[in-house]
């Protein structure tokens, strides 16, 4: 079975800080994925990866980086938290296949800045 | 970009009644679609996909979905709705490499 770990269920964390959130993939995809996930507006892309050092903007970008130095792990990193990014965080993968464009998600990391 | 609508955020169903989730997609190519499932706590699992040949796709638990290009429709359904079914389910397009829009939604509560 394809595993998407996180670092973190649950992260609280203060305005200003940098956080980082870790995600691990074992199958060996090519592309990963950071989502938000906030009620009623599903979810959002922040960043994808297609390979180790490449990234690409999602819809909502700002405020975010990431960082993707070997194939199985992604990071998300926020630069300076504020608490309109208090949400529930979403890792993905896929691997390359057109036929396998199914995304595996991770458990999930609710993050609250306060 | 394409956009993804699905109807009713909240959807509730009783026991044993047929269970209808409605999504409508906008793509000007033929989709990939998908449905993926939300337990609470849980991250996003797939539960069927569309890709190409038979419009009528199963999935796991006894869910299906029917892709109907003139209507521009993938609904979800499942003849007799469980207790565990109760979640919140998205509804998804493949429209470009790797570019995947996500419905915003809708939430199934099962009542005994």
């Amino acid at each position: 079975d394809v595993k998407v770990t996180q670092s973190s269920r649950y992260l609280v964390k203060r305005t200003g800080e940098k956080v980082f959130l870790e995600c691990v993939q074992d199958m060996d995809h090519e592309n990963m994925f950071w989502y938000r996930q906030d009620p009623g507006l599903g979810l959002r892309l922040i960043y994808f990866s297609y390979d180790v050092k490449m990234k690409e903007k999602g819809d909502i970008p700002e405020g975010y980086s990431v960082s993707r130095e070997k194939k199985e792990r992604f990071s998300l990193i926020l630069e300076s938290a504020s608490t309109n990014q208090t949400s529930m965080y979403l890792c993905a993968s896929t691997p390359g296949l057109a036929e396998s464009y199914e995304q595996y998600f991770g458990p999930g990391t609710r993050l609250t800045v306060t | 970009a394409q956009s993804v609508t699905q109807l009713g955020s909240h959807v509730s169903v009783s026991e044993g009644a047929l269970v209808l989730l409605r999504c409508n997609y906008s793509s000007s190519v033929p989709p990939y679609l998908f449905w993926y499932v939300q337990y609470p706590n849980q991250g996003l699992q797939l539960l069927l996909k569309y890709t190409t040949g038979a419009t009528l796709v199963k999935g796991i638990n006894g869910f299906e979905a029917e892709f109907k290009k003139s209507e521009t429709s993938f609904h979800l359904t499942k003849p007799s709705a469980h207790m565990s079914d109760a979640a919140e389910y998205f509804c998804a397009v493949l429209w470009g490499y790797q570019k995947v829009t996500f419905g915003t939604g809708t939430k199934l509560q099962v009542i005994p």
